[in-house]
Protein backbone atom coordinates (compact mmCIF):
# COMPACT_ATOMS: atom_id res chain seq x y z
CA UNK A 1 0.00 0.00 0.00
CA UNK A 2 0.92 3.59 -0.77
CA UNK A 3 2.27 5.48 2.12
CA UNK A 4 1.26 9.21 1.81
CA UNK A 5 2.55 12.36 3.51
CA UNK A 6 0.55 15.43 4.10
CA UNK A 7 1.19 18.53 6.94
CA UNK A 8 -0.07 18.13 9.64
CA UNK A 9 -2.18 21.32 9.71
CA UNK A 10 -2.92 24.75 7.75
CA UNK A 11 -4.24 27.72 8.48
CA UNK A 12 -5.89 29.87 6.25
CA UNK A 13 -8.26 32.89 6.00
CA UNK A 14 -12.09 33.23 4.28
CA UNK A 15 -11.80 34.25 0.76
CA UNK A 16 -8.58 32.88 -0.03
CA UNK A 17 -7.81 29.62 -1.96
CA UNK A 18 -6.24 26.56 -0.02
CA UNK A 19 -3.89 24.11 -1.84
CA UNK A 20 -3.28 21.01 0.24
CA UNK A 21 -0.01 18.78 -1.04
CA UNK A 22 0.24 15.14 -0.16
CA UNK A 23 3.19 13.52 -1.28
CA UNK A 24 3.19 9.41 -2.37
CA UNK A 25 5.95 8.81 -3.67
CA UNK A 26 5.47 4.88 -4.19
CA UNK A 27 1.82 5.18 -6.33
CA UNK A 28 1.19 2.11 -8.29
CA UNK A 29 0.45 2.26 -11.68
CA UNK A 30 -3.29 1.18 -11.14
CA UNK A 31 -3.76 3.15 -7.93
CA UNK A 32 -5.79 6.20 -7.90
CA UNK A 33 -5.78 9.24 -5.79
CA UNK A 34 -8.79 10.55 -3.56
CA UNK A 35 -9.46 13.04 -0.87
CA UNK A 36 -11.92 12.74 1.81
CA UNK A 37 -13.01 15.47 4.17
CA UNK A 38 -13.87 14.82 7.69
CA UNK A 39 -15.34 17.33 10.13
CA UNK A 40 -15.20 16.58 14.45
CA UNK A 41 -17.65 13.75 15.48
CA UNK A 42 -18.10 12.53 11.45
CA UNK A 43 -17.03 10.09 9.40
CA UNK A 44 -14.88 11.29 6.35
CA UNK A 45 -17.19 12.36 3.31
CA UNK A 46 -15.62 11.83 -0.41
CA UNK A 47 -14.17 15.34 -1.80
CA UNK A 48 -12.56 14.37 -5.21
CA UNK A 49 -10.80 11.85 -6.59
CA UNK A 50 -8.66 11.11 -10.07
CA UNK A 51 -5.61 9.08 -11.81
CA UNK A 52 -3.52 11.92 -13.49
CA UNK A 53 -3.47 15.71 -14.49
CA UNK A 54 -6.70 17.47 -13.35
CA UNK A 55 -10.13 16.71 -12.19
CA UNK A 56 -12.38 19.52 -11.11
CA UNK A 57 -16.07 19.12 -9.19
CA UNK A 58 -18.22 21.48 -7.73
CA UNK A 59 -16.15 21.81 -4.52
CA UNK A 60 -12.62 21.47 -5.40
CA UNK A 61 -9.86 20.67 -7.83
CA UNK A 62 -7.17 17.91 -8.07
CA UNK A 63 -4.04 18.40 -9.42
CA UNK A 64 -1.42 15.58 -10.68
CA UNK A 65 1.78 16.12 -11.79
CA UNK A 66 2.69 13.30 -14.86
CA UNK A 67 5.18 11.49 -12.21
CA UNK A 68 2.41 11.14 -10.22
CA UNK A 69 4.26 11.14 -6.38
CA UNK A 70 2.16 13.80 -5.65
CA UNK A 71 -1.29 15.42 -5.93
CA UNK A 72 -2.61 18.85 -4.59
CA UNK A 73 -6.34 19.79 -3.23
CA UNK A 74 -7.34 23.08 -4.44
CA UNK A 75 -10.20 24.46 -2.31
CA UNK A 76 -11.46 27.85 -3.88
CA UNK A 77 -12.57 30.62 -1.33
CA UNK A 78 -12.84 28.66 2.05
CA UNK A 79 -15.57 29.83 4.21
CA UNK A 80 -15.52 28.97 7.99
CA UNK A 81 -17.66 25.79 7.34
CA UNK A 82 -14.27 24.51 5.44
CA UNK A 83 -12.50 23.60 8.48
CA UNK A 84 -11.96 19.97 9.35
CA UNK A 85 -9.25 17.39 8.64
CA UNK A 86 -8.53 16.42 4.97
CA UNK A 87 -7.63 13.07 4.09
CA UNK A 88 -5.34 12.05 0.82
CA UNK A 89 -5.90 8.53 0.11
CA UNK A 90 -3.71 6.10 -2.68
CA UNK A 91 -4.86 2.47 -3.53
CA UNK A 92 -6.37 0.26 -5.94
CA UNK A 93 -9.31 1.03 -7.68
CA UNK A 94 -11.28 -1.77 -5.94
CA UNK A 95 -11.76 -2.52 -2.54
CA UNK A 96 -11.01 1.05 -1.55
CA UNK A 97 -11.00 0.84 2.13
CA UNK A 98 -7.73 -0.96 2.05
CA UNK A 99 -6.26 1.95 0.93
CA UNK A 100 -3.96 3.53 4.00
CA UNK A 101 -5.82 6.58 5.84
CA UNK A 102 -2.68 8.90 6.78
CA UNK A 103 -3.03 11.81 9.97
CA UNK A 104 -4.26 13.90 7.52
CA UNK A 105 -4.34 17.87 7.55
CA UNK A 106 -5.61 19.36 9.99
CA UNK A 107 -7.34 23.15 7.84
CA UNK A 108 -8.55 25.91 10.21
CA UNK A 109 -10.18 28.86 8.60
CA UNK A 110 -10.10 31.94 10.31
CA UNK A 111 -12.64 34.78 9.62
CA UNK B 1 -31.69 7.41 2.04
CA UNK B 2 -29.95 6.61 5.57
CA UNK B 3 -26.89 5.63 3.97
CA UNK B 4 -24.72 4.39 6.41
CA UNK B 5 -26.37 3.42 10.29
CA UNK B 6 -24.31 2.53 13.36
CA UNK B 7 -25.73 1.51 16.64
CA UNK B 8 -25.24 2.36 19.30
CA UNK B 9 -23.88 5.72 18.66
CA UNK B 10 -22.21 5.83 22.36
CA UNK B 11 -21.24 3.19 24.50
CA UNK B 12 -19.32 2.39 27.96
CA UNK B 13 -17.76 -0.88 28.90
CA UNK B 14 -15.98 -2.42 32.17
CA UNK B 15 -12.66 -4.10 30.78
CA UNK B 16 -13.71 -7.86 29.94
CA UNK B 17 -17.15 -6.81 28.69
CA UNK B 18 -18.30 -8.46 25.45
CA UNK B 19 -20.58 -6.33 22.95
CA UNK B 20 -21.02 -6.17 19.56
CA UNK B 21 -21.48 -2.79 17.11
CA UNK B 22 -24.27 -3.12 14.39
CA UNK B 23 -23.61 -1.45 10.64
CA UNK B 24 -26.51 -1.38 8.17
CA UNK B 25 -26.22 0.58 4.83
CA UNK B 26 -29.06 0.73 2.48
CA UNK B 27 -27.14 1.55 -0.92
CA UNK B 28 -27.28 -2.18 -1.92
CA UNK B 29 -22.88 -1.99 -1.74
CA UNK B 30 -20.75 -4.98 -2.58
CA UNK B 31 -17.98 -4.23 0.25
CA UNK B 32 -18.50 -2.80 3.93
CA UNK B 33 -15.45 -2.35 6.44
CA UNK B 34 -14.77 -1.55 9.80
CA UNK B 35 -12.38 1.36 10.76
CA UNK B 36 -10.97 2.94 14.26
CA UNK B 37 -10.03 6.43 14.67
CA UNK B 38 -7.89 7.43 17.77
CA UNK B 39 -7.77 10.92 19.19
CA UNK B 40 -6.08 13.18 16.56
CA UNK B 41 -4.78 10.11 14.04
CA UNK B 42 -6.62 8.75 10.70
CA UNK B 43 -8.55 5.91 10.55
CA UNK B 44 -7.33 2.65 10.54
CA UNK B 45 -8.73 -0.45 9.24
CA UNK B 46 -10.16 -3.11 11.59
CA UNK B 47 -12.04 -6.11 9.19
CA UNK B 48 -13.26 -5.36 5.68
CA UNK B 49 -15.89 -7.63 3.84
CA UNK B 50 -15.56 -7.41 0.00
CA UNK B 51 -18.51 -9.14 -0.64
CA UNK B 52 -21.39 -11.06 1.40
CA UNK B 53 -20.08 -14.33 2.73
CA UNK B 54 -16.58 -13.50 2.68
CA UNK B 55 -14.16 -11.20 5.48
CA UNK B 56 -10.50 -10.35 5.50
CA UNK B 57 -8.73 -8.29 8.58
CA UNK B 58 -6.95 -5.37 8.43
CA UNK B 59 -4.20 -3.32 9.63
CA UNK B 60 -5.74 -3.98 13.64
CA UNK B 61 -7.54 -6.93 13.45
CA UNK B 62 -6.71 -8.36 17.18
CA UNK B 63 -9.63 -8.50 19.67
CA UNK B 64 -12.01 -7.89 17.25
CA UNK B 65 -14.55 -10.70 15.08
CA UNK B 66 -17.16 -9.91 12.49
CA UNK B 67 -19.81 -11.31 10.63
CA UNK B 68 -21.41 -10.15 7.20
CA UNK B 69 -24.87 -11.42 8.57
CA UNK B 70 -26.08 -10.35 4.70
CA UNK B 71 -25.54 -7.60 2.08
CA UNK B 72 -27.02 -4.92 4.20
CA UNK B 73 -25.43 -6.05 7.10
CA UNK B 74 -21.88 -6.07 8.78
CA UNK B 75 -21.12 -6.18 12.90
CA UNK B 76 -17.96 -6.46 15.00
CA UNK B 77 -17.30 -8.15 17.76
CA UNK B 78 -15.34 -6.95 21.06
CA UNK B 79 -14.97 -10.50 23.13
CA UNK B 80 -13.67 -8.68 26.15
CA UNK B 81 -13.06 -5.36 26.14
CA UNK B 82 -9.81 -3.56 26.82
CA UNK B 83 -8.56 -0.30 27.50
CA UNK B 84 -6.88 -0.23 24.43
CA UNK B 85 -9.95 -0.29 22.34
CA UNK B 86 -11.62 2.88 23.47
CA UNK B 87 -11.98 4.56 20.56
CA UNK B 88 -14.34 5.82 17.50
CA UNK B 89 -15.62 3.43 15.71
CA UNK B 90 -16.58 4.27 11.80
CA UNK B 91 -18.58 1.70 9.49
CA UNK B 92 -18.23 2.19 5.50
CA UNK B 93 -19.29 0.69 2.73
CA UNK B 94 -18.63 1.02 -0.94
CA UNK B 95 -19.54 -0.45 -3.95
CA UNK B 96 -17.37 -2.28 -6.52
CA UNK B 97 -18.52 -1.97 -10.14
CA UNK B 98 -16.32 -3.13 -13.56
CA UNK B 99 -14.51 -0.16 -14.20
CA UNK B 100 -15.10 3.24 -11.73
CA UNK B 101 -12.97 3.91 -8.25
CA UNK B 102 -14.68 3.29 -5.30
CA UNK B 103 -16.00 5.78 -2.74
CA UNK B 104 -16.53 5.19 0.77
CA UNK B 105 -19.45 6.04 2.55
CA UNK B 106 -19.26 6.31 6.47
CA UNK B 107 -21.73 5.98 9.29
CA UNK B 108 -21.38 8.65 11.99
CA UNK B 109 -19.30 6.77 14.19
CA UNK B 110 -19.73 4.74 17.79
CA UNK B 111 -18.06 6.53 20.70
CA UNK B 112 -16.62 3.45 22.67
CA UNK B 113 -15.11 4.15 26.26
CA UNK B 114 -13.62 0.95 28.14
CA UNK B 115 -12.96 1.75 31.69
Amino acid sequence: LAKTTQPISMDSYEGQEVNITCSHNNIATNDYITWYQQFPSQGPRFIIQGYKTKVTNEVASLFIPADRKSSTLSLPRVSLSDTAVYYCLVGERTNAGKSTFGDGTTLTVKP
Amino acid sequence: NAGVTQTPKFQVLKTGQSMTLQCAQDMNHNSMYWYRQDPGMGLRLIYYSASEGTTDKGEVPNGYNVSRLNKREFSLRLESAAPSQTSVYFCASSETTGRSYEKLFFGSGTQLSVL
